[in-house]
């Protein structure tokens, strides 16, 4: 089955403990990019991914680094979580082929920070 | 600056009537447009797209319709079911970085 996977799926820690969340996708995806969800602001992108070892920043890159050593992953990792980075993230893969890069999301992952 | 947007947090239909989705947008080199949705305690999922060459995609129950003089295009759901109450997304995208400007989302309740 063709799907984005994260992990975890909720997560509680607290201020200054490094954490990752990974992503993985099964569709041999060129594009990966990472997004926020929060109440009243939308989706708005953190970082994406041209392919393996091409990341740049989104919208709203500031507490936050991604890696993409393997076309397949795209972990998001946040070196010091503050309480603002309490959010709903969701992992996205596009194929290049696609027309309007209709991206695939993943179930996302509840991040508390306290 | 809040290049898409969706004006409208919520929504509320009635089974079997239609329910219309609204987006406007601001810039004008977008290429293309997209509305995905979200259930709760799920990811977004693609519906329907549309170029901005067109003005309207249709597929199935869902039609997209776009009117780039005004920079507003309109999801269109005829006719509205319970299982369509999600919350809905615009999308707008174009250029070589593939991407995706997304609208706040607007929460379509249809009542049985």
């Amino acid at each position: 089955e063709a799907q984005v996977t994260q992990n975890p799926r909720y997560l509680i820690t607290v201020t200054g403990k490094k954490l990752t969340v990974t992503c993985s996708q099964n569709m041999n995806h060129e594009y990966m990019s990472w997004y926020r969800q929060d109440p009243g602001l939308g989706l708005r992108q953190i970082y994406y991914s041209m392919n393996v070892e091409v990341t740049d920043k989104g919208d709203v890159p500031e507490g936050y680094k991604v890696s993409r050593k393997e076309k397949r992953n795209f972990p998001l990792i946040l070196e010091s979580p503050s309480p603002n980075q309490t959010s709903l993230y969701f992992c996205a893969s596009s194929s290049f082929s696609s027309s309007y890069n209709e991206q695939f999301f993943g179930p996302g992952t509840r991040l508390t920070v306290l | 600056d809040q290049q898409v947007k969706q004006n409208s947090p919520s929504l509320s239909v009635q089974e079997g009537r239609i329910s219309i989705l609204n987006c406007d947008y601001t810039n004008s080199m977008f290429d293309y447009f997209l509305w995905y949705k979200k259930y709760p305690a799920e990811g977004p999922t693609f519906l329907i797209s549309i170029s901005s060459i067109k003005d309207k995609n249709e597929d199935g129950r869902f039609t997209v319709f776009l009117n780039k003089s005004a920079k507003h295009l309109s999801l269109h759901i005829v006719p509205s079911q319970p299982g369509d109450s999600a919350v809905y997304f615009c999308a707008a995208g174009g250029g070589s970085n593939y991407k995706l400007t997304f609208g706040k989302g607007t929460l379509l309740t249809v009542n049985p």
